[in-house]
């Protein structure tokens, strides 16, 4: 079935550094790809997204990446704070009305 | 922007009764649902999908005839845990979208099974 690999599980950073995390899906049909961040006890908040027609979205301090022929896509995190700790899980779907298919999430913690 | 309320946000109940979760789309329509379970610390599992006036589809491993789902008109879907087990402790999260839409999450239903 369709699966997506997300790397790291856990990823501690000092404020003000950036952070990365990868993820690689398998179904070639995939055209959407949003990350969400989950506090403790929260639902998810979608963060940014990004379709495959594009291959790079900003967002403030938030970027993802998308390398359709590889199958990959990143989040880019530059000059972390301490209340981007948190739960961060990427996700893709085909178009219209199928369901979102989330990697096993990545920890977050931004130390002061 | 869209919003999904989805209701309770915690309950605790005792082993083999049944429990209702609700979940609607405040300021649009949904023809699906997706219902998902997330136990501690782990990912966000795809439970069922949920159709409106159809039966809900649901993944491989997810029992049926425990976690029912009835999706009745396009603003509702609820999903009652039948004969709940303490294994069934979990948060359980509704989320809906419209075509070519973001995904958008209620609050999750969080249900401790003594």
């Amino acid at each position: 079935g369709e699966n997506v690999e997300q790397h790291p599980s856990t990823l501690s950073v000092q404020e003000g550094d950036s952070a990365v995390i990868k993820c690689t899906y398998s179904d070639s049909a995939s055209n959407y790809f949003p990350w969400y961040k989950q506090e403790l006890g929260k639902r998810p908040q979608l963060i940014i997204d990004i379709r495959s027609n594009v291959g790079e979205k900003k967002d403030q301090r938030i970027a993802v990446t998308l390398n359709k022929t590889a199958k990959h896509f990143s989040l880019h995190i530059t000059e972390t704070q301490p209340e981007d700790s948190a739960v961060y899980f990427c996700s893709f779907s085909n178009s219209g009305n199928t369901p979102l298919v989330f990697g096993k999430g990545t920890r977050l913690s931004v130390i002061a | 922007g869209a919003v999904v309320s989805q209701h309770p946000s915690w309950v605790i109940c005792k082993s083999g009764t049944s429990v209702k979760i609700e979940c609607r789309s405040l300021d649009f329509q949904a023809t699906t649902m997706f219902w998902y379970r997330q136990f501690p610390k782990q990912s966000l599992m795809l439970m069922a999908t949920s159709n409106e006036g159809s039966k809900a589809t649901y993944e491989q491993g997810v029992e049926k005839d425990k976690f029912l789902i009835n999706h009745a008109s396009l603003t509702l879907s609820t999903l009652t845990v039948t004969s709940a087990h303490p294994e069934d402790s979990s948060f359980y999260i509704c989320s809906a979208r419209t075509a070519n839409s973001p995904l958008h999450f209620g609050n999750g239903t969080r249900l401790t099974v003594t």
